[in-house]
C-alpha cells in the first residue's frame, strides 16, 4: 500500500472551510483513498473515500488530483466538534488499514 | 445497526491476570479487526479475521490471543500482560476482506491498563 504524507496539525477558524492536505505520491492505480477522524479516546470514523473522481457526501468533499498523487478533504464549514485527528489512507483491494500519522485538526472558536 | 460494540470500556488488570476484551457487530459483516492505539500514536493492526478465520497476525505476541466464536462476535483473551501493553483496543468490522472498498466500521475501544 502507497505511503501517505500529512502535516502534524492544523488550525481553523470556525465557520471557515478547513482544507487538510495527503501526499500519496506512490499510489497504485487500483488504491482508494480513505478518510476517517478520531474524536479524543473515540474509535475512528469513516469520512469519505475516493479512486480517481472527486467525492462529496454530507460530511465533506475529497478532492483528487488528476495524477492521484495527492488529495484534499474539505470540511466545508469547519464546527468546534470537528477537532481530531484525521487520517489518510490509500489502501488496495484486499489489504488492510496502516494508519499513517495523521494531522491533528483544532477548529478555534 | 450500525454500530460495532465493545466491552469493557475500561480495564485494570494485574500482570498475572486473565482477562478478556468482546467487541460485537449486527451489521452481517464477515470480517473483524483488532487494533491497538498507544497515546498520541496512530491505530496499529493486529488481528484480521475473515469468515470466521483468522487471516493476519501482525506478529503479535502470545500473550494476546483472539478468537472469533461467531460471525458476529470477536475476542481478545489477555494473559500475562505487560505494562506496556496499556493501550486502547479498538474493534473494526467491514463487509468482507477483498472487496473493491473497505469501508471498516470502528467501535469506541477499551482502556486497558496492566499494572
Amino acid at each position: 500500500d502507497a505511503k501517505t504524507t500529512q502535516p502534524t496539525s492544523m488550525d481553523c477558524a470556525e465557520g471557515r472551510a478547513a482544507n487538510l492536505p495527503c501526499n500519496h505520491s506512490t499510489i497504485s492505480g487500483n488504491e482508494y483513498v480513505y478518510w476517517y477522524r478520531q474524536i479524543h479516546s473515540q474509535g475512528p470514523q469513516y469520512i469519505i473515500h475516493g479512486l480517481k473522481n472527486n467525492e462529496t457526501n454530507e460530511m465533506a468533499s475529497l478532492i483528487i488530483t488528476e495524477d492521484r498523487k495527492s488529495s484534499t478533504l474539505i470540511l466545508p464549514h469547519a464546527t468546534l466538534r470537528d477537532t481530531a485527528v484525521y487520517y489518510c489512507i490509500a489502501l488496495s483491494t484486499g489489504n488492510q488499514f496502516y494508519f499513517g500519522t495523521g494531522t491533528s485538526l483544532t477548529v478555534i472558536p | 445497526d450500525t454500530e460495532v460494540t465493545q466491552t469493557p470500556k475500561h480495564l485494570v488488570m494485574g500482570m498475572t491476570n486473565k482477562k478478556s476484551l468482546k467487541c460485537e457487530q449486527h451489521m452481517g459483516h464477515r470480517a473483524m479487526y483488532w487494533y491497538k492505539q498507544k497515546a498520541k500514536k496512530p491505530p496499529e493492526l493486529m488481528f484480521v479475521y475473515s469468515y470466521e478465520k483468522l487471516s493476519i497476525n501482525e506478529s503479535v505476541p502470545s500473550r494476546f490471543s483472539p478468537e472469533c466464536p461467531n460471525s458476529s462476535l470477536l475476542n481478545l483473551h489477555l494473559h500475562a500482560l505487560q505494562p506496556e501493553d496499556s493501550a486502547l483496543y479498538l474493534c473494526a468490522s467491514s463487509q468482507e476482506v477483498g472487496r473493491t472498498y473497505n469501508e471498516q466500521f470502528f467501535g469506541p475501544g477499551t482502556r486497558l491498563t496492566v499494572l
